[in-house]
Formats: structure tokens, C-alpha cells, sequence
């Protein structure tokens, strides 16, 4: 089981606009402003999407976006294109002892 | 171009070893600290372990503490992962990756760790 708790799937059209849930403690995403999100293609080195919860890198289109309520974050994707379509994880910065990085279960975006 | 290319995967018996090594190229690799993180396969992601600039501070998973090994050569622009005792449950794709503001900004495509008699 996950320390990070995401849905499994989700879907959406093109052009429509999805979120993706991330919820954990108050150990973690609820703790720090070091939430991430990563992109996943079979075969493919993943990629990152989004840190410190709302930054993107640089090349990620602003259709990717972050935000956090307490010991939830979100991504967000709009303009849906078929290229979207991957596997997303979310991870937190954990402060226990040791000190460690958590991931969530990973959800699969599927472009209908 | 910012590249992370691992090498030193494959079969290996349960009790076993094998090491792991990362060549990063494009990027002064000195100032970053680094990362390990694995997929089981038809799982998700799990993060292994943590080396800081200059070796300064190592942290690792419950899951591998005590039989995993993470260096890194900053002359050879390398990072390594000296895995023993391996178990079935260490099966999975072993990815390094950058540390970047407590995320993991740039990923090498990963190599197969196989754990099976």
C-alpha cells in the first residue's frame, strides 16, 4: 500500500479539463510545500511535472498546474491531448525518522 | 543535453549482489545531490535512497537499509547502488534521479533488476 493516496484512473475528452487527487498526512503533504508530480510513459524515463506543489519546470506547458489544501494536492490538466495520456504519481517530502521521499499509487490518465 | 543513463542490471539469484551505477552528463553533476528510486513491476514507484553533495548525508529506505550501498564519484560524474542480500521483492526497474528543490527533476530511463532462482 501507498504512503500517497491517488485514484487509479481517471478520464477525460480532448480539449476537457482533469484533476488528480493526492491526499497523505500531516507528516508530509500536509507538512511541506514539497509536493511533486511525474509523468509516466511505458518505456520512457519519467518526467518531471510539477514541484514545490504549483512550480513548473522549464518546457512544461502551463496546461499542467499544482495546488494543496491541507493534506491534499492536486494536479490539474486542461486542453486534454492525447499525448497526456500516461501514468501520474505525486510524491511528498516526508520529515520522519529516516528521512525519506513517499510516492503515491499512481493514477492512469486515459484520453477518450 | 541533461542525461542520466544507468547500466548494471539483470539476473540475479535471492542472497545475491549486484551494483548499479548512473553516468550523468550535460551538467556540472558535483553540486547535486542524488537519488535512487525503483518500480516493482505492475507497481508504483518507490523511493531507495539519497546521497547529498560531497557524500555529506546518506539516507535509504526501511526496505533496504542494511544491504544497500549508495556512492557517488564526482570526478567520473557517477553514482552508484551496491545492492546485496537481494531479495524477490527487490524485482523492479531502478531509475537515478536528480535532486531538485526535494523533487527528482531529471531521470534516467532505468535498468531491470531481476531476483529469481
Amino acid at each position: 500500500q501507498s504512503a500517497l493516496t491517488q485514484p487509479v484512473s481517471v478520464s477525460g475528452s480532448p480539449g476537457q479539463s482533469i484533476t488528480i487527487s493526492c491526499t497523505g498526512t500531516s507528516s508530509d503533504v500536509g507538512a511541506y510545500d514539497y509536493v511533486s508530480w511525474y509523468q509516466l510513459h511505458p518505456g520512457k524515463a519519467p518526467r518531471l511535472m510539477i514541484y514545490a506543489v504549483t512550480d513548473r519546470p522549464s518546457g512544461i506547458s502551463n496546461r499542467f498546474s499544482g495546488s494543496k489544501s491541507g493534506n491534499t494536492a492536486s494536479l490539474t490538466i486542461t486542453g486534454l491531448q492525447p499525448e497526456d495520456e500516461a501514468d501520474y504519481y505525486c510524491s511528498s517530502y516526508r520529515n520522519t525518522s529516516p528521512l525519506n521521499w513517499v510516492f503515491g499509487g499512481g493514477t492512469k490518465l486515459t484520453v477518450l | 543535453e541533461v542525461q542520466l543513463v544507468e547500466s548494471g542490471g539483470g539476473l540475479v539469484q535471492p542472497g545475491g549482489s549486484l551494483r548499479l551505477s548512473c553516468a550523468a552528463s550535460g551538467f556540472n553533476f558535483t553540486p547535486y545531490s542524488m537519488n535512487w528510486v525503483r518500480q516493482a513491476p505492475g507497481k508504483g514507484l518507490e523511493w531507495v535512497a539519497y546521497i547529498g553533495i560531497g557524500s555529506s548525508t546518506i539516507y535509504y529506505a526501511d526496505s533496504v537499509k542494511g544491504r544497500f550501498t549508495i556512492s557517488r564519484d564526482d570526478a567520473r560524474n557517477s553514482l552508484h547502488l551496491q545492492m546485496n542480500s537481494l531479495r524477490d521483492e527487490d524485482t523492479a526497474v531502478y531509475f537515478c534521479a536528480r535532486d531538485r528543490a526535494w523533487a527528482f527533476d531529471v531521470w534516467g530511463q532505468g535498468t531491470m533488476v531481476t531476483v529469481s532462482s
